[in-house]
């Protein structure tokens, strides 16, 4: 899988939009775009994924790049229960091995949002 | 539906002692995987398994054995546990191994090997 980068982390004050961005430039033609958060002492949960065009679903919005070269994952109105680490992870969708269906996770950024 | 469910949530292991992580999902679902995550960084895979009787190998699988006997259960075995097994460890389903299915991750179980 081609590799992403995060920043480490950002702030938000609550109420107001978030934009977390994904740097993707060696991503193929072949990779979708996946988002997933984990809360704090949680499992991640998925947030959204896409391919090329902007997706939209009750959790968040994915705007994505012309290029696709990067992607951002956006929060509409931040509340404080979306306080968590956010990984942009990219997946094949040729690899029709069993190996998949694997998710390598990095280092993810870490959202904090202010009351 | 429960979900993903994962026992014990905490456990403290003696170096040399064996243990097994349980994992069960009632989603029917062929696909499940566990992770271990050390702190501050991602997960990592340690086995999987695509149905009943099948698993393989993931990233870091050296000390862990697990098995498929149901399409429900997912246990992960700790032979002998080391200082360095200190992690979280999450177990996850999907749908299936087809792409794109989204995973589904358990609360998690906090080991601590002294």
């Amino acid at each position: 899988d081609a590799k992403t980068t995060q920043p480490n982390s950002m702030e938000s004050n609550e109420e107001e939009p978030v934009h977390l961005p994904c740097n993707h430039s060696t991503i193929s033609g072949t990779d979708y775009i996946h988002w997933y958060r984990q809360l704090p002492s949680q499992g991640p949960e998925y947030v959204i994924h896409g391919l090329t065009s902007n997706v939209n679903n009750r959790m968040a919005s994915l705007a994505i790049a012309e290029d696709r070269k990067s992607s951002t994952l956006i929060l509409h109105r931040a509340t404080l229960r979306d306080a968590a680490v956010y990984y942009c992870i990219l997946r094949d969708r040729n690899m029709n091995n069993n190996a998949g269906n694997m998710l390598t996770f990095g280092g993810g950024t870490r959202l904090m949002v202010k009351p | 539906n429960a979900g993903v469910t994962q026992t014990p949530k905490f456990q403290v292991l003696k170096t040399g002692q064996s243990m097994t992580l349980q994992c069960a999902q009632d989603m029917n679902h062929e696909y499940m995987s566990w992770y271990r995550q050390d702190p501050g960084m991602g997960l990592r895979l340690i086995h999987y398994s695509v149905g009943a009787g099948i698993t393989d190998q993931g990233e870091v699988p050296n000390g862990y054995n697990v098995s498929r006997s149901t399409t429900e259960d997912f246990p992960l075995r700790l032979l002998s546990a080391a200082p360095s097994q200190t992690s979280v460890y999450f177990c996850a389903s999907s749908y299936s191994m087809s792409f794109p299915y989204e995973q589904y991750f358990g609360p998690g179980t906090r080991l601590t090997v002294t």
